[in-house]
């Protein structure tokens, strides 16, 4: 299974853009890459997902390099709720999770 | 529209014991997944299937098995439990292959 490497953590202050990296050197053609955030005591919750283009919806944004061995979920503004540990996946048919990116947001 | 639900919501079983676990996907969803969270180990790919069918399963011990039935809910059968097996057991559905996937609240599972 392909996998990803994110940061352990990262902090962010409210109201400010946060750019979450991942990488994914092994990645093949046909895995397309999701985010998906945990917030304490949730399950995962969908935030977005890509294969080649950018992508935006109204949680956030993926930026995928070109040759899709990065990518960079993008939060315009950070919320205290946007606190959460952040997975980035390969999925083809099933989500490896790793350890993702604990994400704190100060006021 | 009603999301993923899951019952129970928690579980209590004794060591040997067997518990079995439930899942509705999200109405069209036809994938449901399976994982597992267990305390500081993060969460594990489990069970999927699609149309009836297992596609894919983790690494897990083969007495942790499963089915899913004509209206696409699925049933998590963990047999001789272990205590090792307490975890937070969530599932997910899907409309497409590879698509995002939506999470049930969980059934937390104590094996004591």
């Amino acid at each position: 299974d392909a996998k990803t490497t994110q940061p352990n953590s990262m902090e962010s202050n409210e109201e400010e853009p946060v750019h979450l990296p991942c990488n994914h050197s092994t990645i093949s053609g046909t895995d397309y890459i999701h985010w998906y955030r945990q917030l304490p005591s949730q399950g995962p919750e969908y935030v977005i997902h890509g294969l080649t283009s950018n992508v935006n919806n109204r949680m956030a944004s993926l930026a995928i390099a070109e040759d899709r061995k990065s990518s960079t979920l993008i939060l315009h503004r950070a919320t205290l709720r946007d606190a959460a540990v952040y997975y980035c996946i390969l999925n083809t048919d099933k989500l490896i999770f790793g350890t993702g990116t604990r994400l704190q947001v100060f006021p | 529209e009603a999301g993923v639900t899951q019952s129970p919501t928690h579980l209590i079983k004794t060591r040997g014991q067997q518990a079995t676990l439930r899942c509705s996907p999200i109405s069209g969803h036809t994938s449901v997944y399976w994982y597992q969270q267990a305390l500081g180990l993060g969460l594990q790919f489990l069970l999927w299937y699609d149309e009836g069918e297992e596609r894919n399963r983790g690494n897990f011990p083969p007495r942790f098995s499963g089915r899913q039935f004509p209206n696409y809910s699925s049933e998590l059968n963990v047999n001789a439990l272990e205590l090792e097996d307490s975890a937070l057991y969530l599932c997910a559905s899907s409309l497409v292959l590879a698509g995002e996937q939506y999470f049930g609240p969980g059934t937390r599972l104590t094996v004591t």
